[in-house]
């Protein structure tokens, strides 16, 4: 079964970095670029970066620069998110999705990750 | 960057045709065709109705369709069905490796 599989839901405080993994599983995971995407609690989406999963290039939103870090673990076919010095503005969930061109990422998400809730409260 | 232009809300009765437009500047929407269309039912991921503009994938209605015009993208829905009442999404290339979404429309059939 072709799917993104995410990690289970976080607590953390503020000052706190938090790392967010997603395991593919049913497609070659060299294949296609995976991207991270966050939706605070009645909010729109915000992409937050791409990764290529075979060869670990990352490109991150000029917004979490710094403070976010993007990598892979192709022996698990496994992206990881962590973002750093979070605050309760860091509050949201957050997907993975599946870039659906290889090898020039075509910026369009046809498979997506069931969400993790990250919250950050003191 | 900032977020594309997208409508609160919009509204429409079963059957009828409803256009959600998305507005950007032309360093993104008037620049790329790389400008998809995401739906999403509470509680769920966004699922992917409209890509590269104007595409379908396999599986969604015609009753989507997507266009352009300068710096500004559309999304139609006709013969509106209760199960078209989401939150819908455009988003956009912008250069250098980045997307950009748009700040989203609910969309409630009456």
């Amino acid at each position: 079964q072709v799917q993104l599989v995410q990690s289970g839901p976080e607590v953390k405080k503020p000052g706190a970095s938090v790392k967010v993994s997603c395991k593919a599983s049913g497609y070659n995971f060299n294949f296609h670029f995976l991207h991270w995407v966050r939706q605070a609690p009645g909010q729109g989406l915000e992409w937050m970066g791409i990764i290529n999963p075979s060869r670990g290039g990352t490109t991150h939103a000029e917004k979490f620069q710094g403070r976010v870090t993007m990598t892979s673990d192709t022996s698990t076919s496994t992206v990881y998110m962590e973002l750093g010095s979070l605050s309760s503005a860091d509050t949201a969930v957050y997907y993975c999705a599946r870039d659906w061109s290889f090898p020039i990422p075509d910026y369009y998400f046809d498979l997506w990750g069931q969400g993790t809730l990250v919250t950050v409260s003191s | 960057q900032s977020a594309l232009t997208q409508p609160p809300s919009a509204s429409g009765s079963p059957g009828q045709s409803v256009t959600i437009s998305c507005t950007g500047t032309s360093s993104d929407v008037g620049r790329y065709n790389y400008v998809s269309w995401y739906q999403q039912h509470p509680g769920n991921a966004p699922k992917i109705i409209i890509y590269e503009v104007i595409k379908r994938p396999s599986g969604v209605p015609d009753r989507f369709s997507g266009s352009k015009s300068g710096n500004t993208a559309s999304l139609t829905v006709s013969g509106l069905q209760a199960e078209d009442e989401a939150d819908y999404y455009c988003s956009s290339y912008v250069g250098s490796n980045n997307l950009i979404f748009g700040g989203g429309t609910k969309l409630t059939v009456l």
